[in-house]
């Protein structure tokens, strides 16, 4: 069983749908988990990170982690095409962390 | 914002020989990393610096790479005798040091191996 899992997609949503993103783990030694976005030929861009169960809000973002179930969640409100790209989940239990592949997200006018 | 910068953004070589890929990392942080990503694959951890050495390398990290900070901006990545399978988006990143996880990187640089 992979460390990290993560469907790539593609995703596709119209405008201004709530996203869901997933990644489900397996190493119960991971302590911090977080989510990068990914534009097309740029570097993975850091949105949010949490240390604990339960839900991290940030504008439009929420990061949800559910570490009994080994479970974390990125949801989009209000999405844009704007947020069209890839998001990593990426998560540790040191200062290393372990990427997910990669969902591939498009949002559609 | 600060940001890591990195150059050239592509570069293309010739199987055998040695590339330098070259960061220049956000001046306050005090630790530095080198990720690769193969085309279609996840980004995978080759080496973290910190205080002028490595502190920790992964199994992709063997004798045919090599860091170095020769200044106090630069941060480099050499990786000696190319191979076909090197090809892949090289990305660098630093992070402050204050024990929160959230690395910064930079946009690559993207190596083909012919």
């Amino acid at each position: 069983q992979k460390e990290v899992e993560q469907d790539p997609g593609p995703l596709s949503v119209p405008e201004g749908a709530i996203v869901s993103l997933n990644c489900t783990y397996s190493n119960s030694a991971f302590q911090y988990f977080m989510w990068y976005r990914q534009y097309s030929r740029k570097g993975p861009e850091l949105l949010m990170y949490t240390y604990s169960s339960g839900n991290k809000e940030d504008g439009r973002f929420t990061a949800q982690v559910d570490k009994s179930s080994k479970y974390i969640s990125l949801f989009i409100r209000d999405s844009q095409p704007s947020d069209s790209a890839t998001y990593l989940c990426a998560m540790g239990g040191s200062y290393i962390p372990t990427f997910g592949r990669g969902t591939s997200l498009i949002v559609h006018p | 914002e600060p940001e890591v910068t990195q150059t050239p953004s592509h570069q293309v070589t010739q199987m055998g020989q040695e590339v330098i890929l070259r960061c220049v990392p956000i001046s306050n942080h005090l630790y530095f990393y080198w990720y690769r990503q193969i085309l279609g694959q996840k980004v995978e951890f080759l080496v973290s610096f910190y205080n002028n050495e490595i502190s920790e390398k992964s199994e992709i990290f063997d004798d045919q790479f090599s860091v170095e900070r020769p200044d106090g901006s630069n941060f480099t990545l050499k990786i000696r005798s190319t191979k076909l399978e090197d090809s892949a988006m090289y990305f660098c990143a630093s992070s402050d040091g204050s024990g929160q996880p959230a690395q910064h990187f930079g946009d690559g640089t993207r190596l083909s191996i012919l």
